[in-house]
């Protein structure tokens, strides 16, 4: 099993849409990571988990709501989200929290009509 | 606030040839560390290379190196012996201290046959 995995890897939803992304990691980490990527922005933070307590929300909308219930999973569920929400959603885990080497999963790409 | 900033949003090379993508840095702690990942079409964040801004010998990673130059701000990625699979997006991105990473809008390396 590779590092960290994501599911689904692609997602079309409508904007009154509720759905879930998973993310697993088998790296025997304690920190994971939600982060956003939009076309020709930098990658953006969303979450921080360690041990899983949420450690940072970097200003997130309320319709993006985090959950982890042990330190290999973390799920990012969606609701009533809008159309510029579409982007590619990577996660990410570490050893700790800010350890330099953060290693991803394959992201998923939402698309929000 | 910290940045990173890479200035080229696309590059070619010349297959087995040498190629340097840029990135400049700026804060005003003493203790950093800067490191690179590439992004296939696949999506995934790949880790390439870590430098501390401590270390005294630029990092080396096979075919990667990194061109650490403290004093002017620079952690420029060096790629040797470039091959087709190394056509991707490449994220040069900072830990300060304990603060979240910061990631620059990256580079498109495109490697040609």
């Amino acid at each position: 099993e590779t590092g960290v995995t994501q599911t689904p890897r692609h997602l079309v939803m409508g904007m009154t849409n509720k759905k879930s992304l998973k993310c697993e990691q088998h790296l025997g980490h304690n920190a994971m990571y939600w982060y956003k990527q939009s076309a020709k922005k930098p990658l953006e933070l969303m979450f921080v988990y360690n041990f899983k307590e949420q450690t940072e929300n970097n200003s997130v909308p309320s319709r993006f709501s985090p959950e982890c219930p042990n330190s290999s999973h973390l799920f990012l569920h969606l609701h009533t989200l809008q159309p510029e929400d579409s982007a590619l959603y990577l996660c990410a885990s570490s050893p700790d929290p800010y350890q330099e080497t953060q290693y991803f999963g394959p992201g998923t790409r939402l698309l929000v009509l | 606030a910290q940045k990173i900033t890479q200035t080229q949003p696309g590059m070619f090379v010349q297959e087995k040839e040498a190629v340097t993508l840029d990135c400049t840095y700026d804060t005003s702690d003493q203790s950093y560390g800067l490191f690179w990942y590439k992004q296939p079409s696949s999506g995934e964040m790949i880790f390439l290379i870590y430098q501390g801004s401590y270390d005294e010998q630029n990092a080396t990673e096979g075919r990667y190196s990194l061109n650490f130059q403290k004093a002017r701000k620079s952690a420029n990625l060096v790629i040797s012996a470039s091959q087709l699979g190394d056509s991707a997006m490449y994220f040069c991105a900072m830990r300060r201290g304990y603060q979240k990473v910061t990631f620059g809008i990256g580079t498109k390396l495109q490697v040609i046959p």
